[in-house]
Parts: structure tokens; C-alpha cells; sequence
């Protein structure tokens, strides 16, 4: 069965870069039917979706226009895993963060089990 | 970005009572394949969102058949026909047509 495991540091610093990563088993990150992505939850802006990767004969990329300058997702197929890499934070980026798999749909069937961050010097 | 608008924010069910929640979307969810990509979450105290219904109204592995998803365009609807004490949570709709996708705000589940 498919499970995502996340993990990463709980507190990072007003303009530092947080850093999250994903390991995927039972699924490839390559894979040609799905799409990887993460998504952030906070009492302020609810569930926002934050961007995805996917591969389909090459990688492609989609970011949330509000942290596009800011925003990396990669896929490293050697570990199997997943990163969000997201700049010069505020606390405004204090949130649960969730990367998840979807289907062709766009449907969520698997998510990770939730990194809590507080950006706070 | 299409807004996805959910009502009520909050209810309280007695056990083997129905709910419903409605949800409603800033543009046509209804692709050319006929589908309307809108999917239902339910995300229990202290758990990751897990899918309940997919492309409107389908049923996702193992979600019980007391839950139902209709609708089409920019209105769609959850039905749980007879609510369960396990079914407390809080659920959202989230679009899948374009990117971004985005969420509903959330209808609270609370038991009486």
C-alpha cells in the first residue's frame, strides 16, 4: 500500500528557506499516473494548495501563484522522494504541511501525515 | 483561481439522522469528458484529509454507501444518510479541474 512519510524541522527562522521531505512507498515518484504534491493547512487560509510535480515522459512543475518566486518542488528518484523548499518565509507560512499523491483525477487518494511549522525567531 | 464556497459552516446531527452539506463553485466543474471534477474530504480530529467521494460521486475504497456526493456544474452536494459517531470531522470540497486546485472552506460534523 502507498504511504507517505514526511519529515523536517518543526521551527525555521523569519527568511530562512523551510524544507520538508516526503518519502514514497508502494508508488514511484515517476510515475506515469500520478502526481505528487503539497499542500499547506492553516486557521487563516485553510487548505491551500501549494504546487505539484509529475513525470510523463519528463518532469513538469505547477506552483500557486502566491509562492511561485518563493516555491520548489522536486522528485528524487534515487530515494523514492519528494521536497518542498519554500524562501525567505514569514510567519505567515505557519502551517500543517501535506504532500499528497494524486490520481489522473486530481484526486488526493494518499497523503503524508502532516509537518507542523512555525516560522518564529 | 476558482473559489469553492461551502455551507453550513458547522452542524450538529443526532446519530442515525441524515446530513447534508452543499458546495458551490465560482465556474463549471463539468469538463469535456463529462466529468465534474470535484471531489469531498473528510479530515478527522488530528488525521491527514482522506477522500470520501471523487469526481462528484464516486465512492472512494472503503467509504461506507451511507455517503453520497450529486450535483453538477457549480452546485454539488454531500449526503450521509444516516450519520454515525465516527463520521465527525470536518469536510471539504475541493475542485481538480485546473491549477490551482482549491478547497471549500469546511462544514464541521459535530454529534448531538
Amino acid at each position: 500500500q502507498v504511504q507517505l512519510q514526511q519529515s523536517g524541522p518543526g521551527l525555521v527562522k523569519p527568511s530562512q528557506t523551510l524544507s520538508l521531505t516526503c518519502v514514497i512507498s508502494g508508488d514511484s515518484v515517476s510515475s506515469n499516473i500520478a502526481a505528487w504534491s503539497w499542500i499547506r493547512q492553516s486557521p487563516s487560509r485553510g487548505l491551500e494548495w501549494l504546487g505539484r510535480t509529475y513525470y510523463r515522459s519528463k518532469w513538469y512543475s505547477d506552483y500557486a501563484v502566491s509562492v511561485k518566486s518563493r516555491i520548489t518542488i522536486n522528485a528524487d528518484t534515487s530515494k523514492n522522494q519528494l521536497s518542498l523548499h519554500l524562501s525567505s518565509v514569514t510567519p505567515e507560512d505557519t502551517a500543517v504541511y501535506y504532500c499528497a499523491r494524486a490520481r489522473t483525477s486530481g484526486t488526493y487518494d494518499h497523503w503524508g501525515q502532516g509537518s507542523p511549522v512555525t516560522v518564529s525567531s | 483561481d476558482i473559489v469553492m464556497t461551502q455551507s453550513p459552516v458547522s452542524l450538529s446531527v443526532t446519530p442515525g439522522e441524515p446530513a447534508s452539506i452543499s458546495c458551490r463553485s465560482s465556474q463549471s466543474l463539468l469538463y469535456s469528458d463529462g466529468n465534474n471534477y470535484l471531489d469531498w474530504y473528510l479530515q478527522k480530529p488530528g488525521q491527514s484529509p482522506q477522500v470520501l467521494i471523487y469526481m462528484n460521486s464516486n465512492r472512494a475504497s472503503g467509504v461506507p454507501d451511507r455517503f453520497s456526493g450529486s450535483g453538477s456544474g457549480t452546485e454539488f452536494t454531500l449526503k450521509i444518510s444516516r450519520v454515525e459517531p465516527e463520521d465527525v470531522g470536518v469536510y471539504f470540497c475541493m475542485h481538480a479541474l485546473e491549477v490551482p486546485l482549491t478547497f471549500g472552506g469546511g462544514t464541521k460534523l459535530e454529534i448531538k
